[in-house]
C-alpha cells in the first residue's frame, strides 16, 4: 500500500523558511516524479511543484519560483521542499503526491494526508 | 499558465439522481485532464485521467468526457459517499493547473 507521510509544517514569521518533508512507502520510489500541491484554508487545490523520478528537472508554479526548492532523496525515499522568503499567502496545507506511472508527470493517483504551515507574525 | 474553470461552484442533488459537472480549459489540453474527489478527512482521490480513463477502483458510476478546452464529468446515480468537491486538473503544460472545484451537496 503507498504511504506518504508529509512532516515539518508549523507557524513561521513572514520573511522566514522551512523545509517540509515527505517520506514514501508502499512503491519503488526512485521510479516516480513527485509534486508538492498546496490548499489555502477553505480554499481549492493549488499545484506548487513537481520533480521527475532522478530529480534531474523540477518545476514551479510562478507564485513560488525563486523562493521555493523542490528536492528528492531517493536513497531515503524521501521528497522534500524548501520554503524561503515565507508570505502570509503561502499559508496552507500542503500535500505531496505522487505520479501515476514513471512517464505520467502531473496525473497524481497517490497523496498524503498534508501537513499544515502557518505564515503569520 | 493555463487557466481552469468549473461549473456550477455549488450542485445540490438528490441521492440516486445523475450530477453532472463542467470544467473548461483557456486553451486547448488535448485529453491531458484529470478529476479528483476531495472529502473533509481523507485524502484526495483520483478518479478519472486521459479524460476519460477511471483510475483503478472507481466506481463505474462516475464518468468523465471531452477534450479539447471541454470537459465533464458525469456521476451516474449520486450514493452518499459522493457527495465531496470535485477538482478538474490540466496536466497538458507546467505549470499543472487544478480548476476552483465544485462542491456536489446533498438536496
Amino acid at each position: 500500500e503507498v504511504q506518504l507521510l508529509e512532516s515539518g509544517g508549523g507557524l513561521v514569521q513572514p520573511g522566514g523558511s522551512l523545509r517540509l518533508s515527505c517520506a514514501a512507502s508502499g512503491f519503488t520510489f526512485s521510479s516516480y516524479g513527485m509534486s508538492w500541491v498546496r490548499q489555502a484554508p477553505g480554499k481549492g487545490l493549488v499545484w506548487v511543484s513537481g520533480i521527475t523520478y532522478s530529480g534531474g528537472s523540477t518545476y514551479y508554479a510562478d507564485s513560488v519560483k525563486g523562493r521555493f526548492t523542490i528536492s528528492r532523496d531517493n536513497s531515503k525515499n524521501t521528497l522534500y521542499l524548501q520554503m524561503n522568503s515565507l508570505r502570509a499567502e503561502d499559508t496552507a496545507v500542503y500535500y505531496c503526491a505522487k505520479d501515476l506511472s514513471s512517464g505520467s508527470y502531473g496525473i497524481f493517483d497517490s497523496w498524503g494526508q498534508g501537513t499544515l504551515v502557518t505564515v503569520s507574525s | 499558465e493555463i487557466v481552469m474553470t468549473q461549473s456550477p461552484a455549488t450542485l445540490s442533488v438528490s441521492p440516486g439522481e445523475r450530477a453532472t459537472l463542467s470544467c473548461r480549459a483557456s486553451q486547448s489540453v488535448s485529453s491531458n485532464l484529470a478529476w479528483y474527489q476531495q472529502k473533509p478527512g481523507q485524502a484526495t482521490r483520483l478518479l478519472i485521467y486521459g479524460a476519460s480513463t477511471r483510475a483503478t477502483g472507481i466506481p463505474d458510476r462516475f464518468s468523465g468526457s471531452g477534450s479539447g478546452t471541454d470537459f465533464t464529468l458525469t456521476i451516474s446515480s449520486l450514493q452518499s459517499e459522493d457527495f465531496a468537491v470535485y477538482y478538474c486538473q490540466q496536466y497538458n503544460k507546467w505549470p499543472r493547473t487544478f480548476g476552483p472545484g465544485t462542491k456536489v451537496d446533498i438536496k
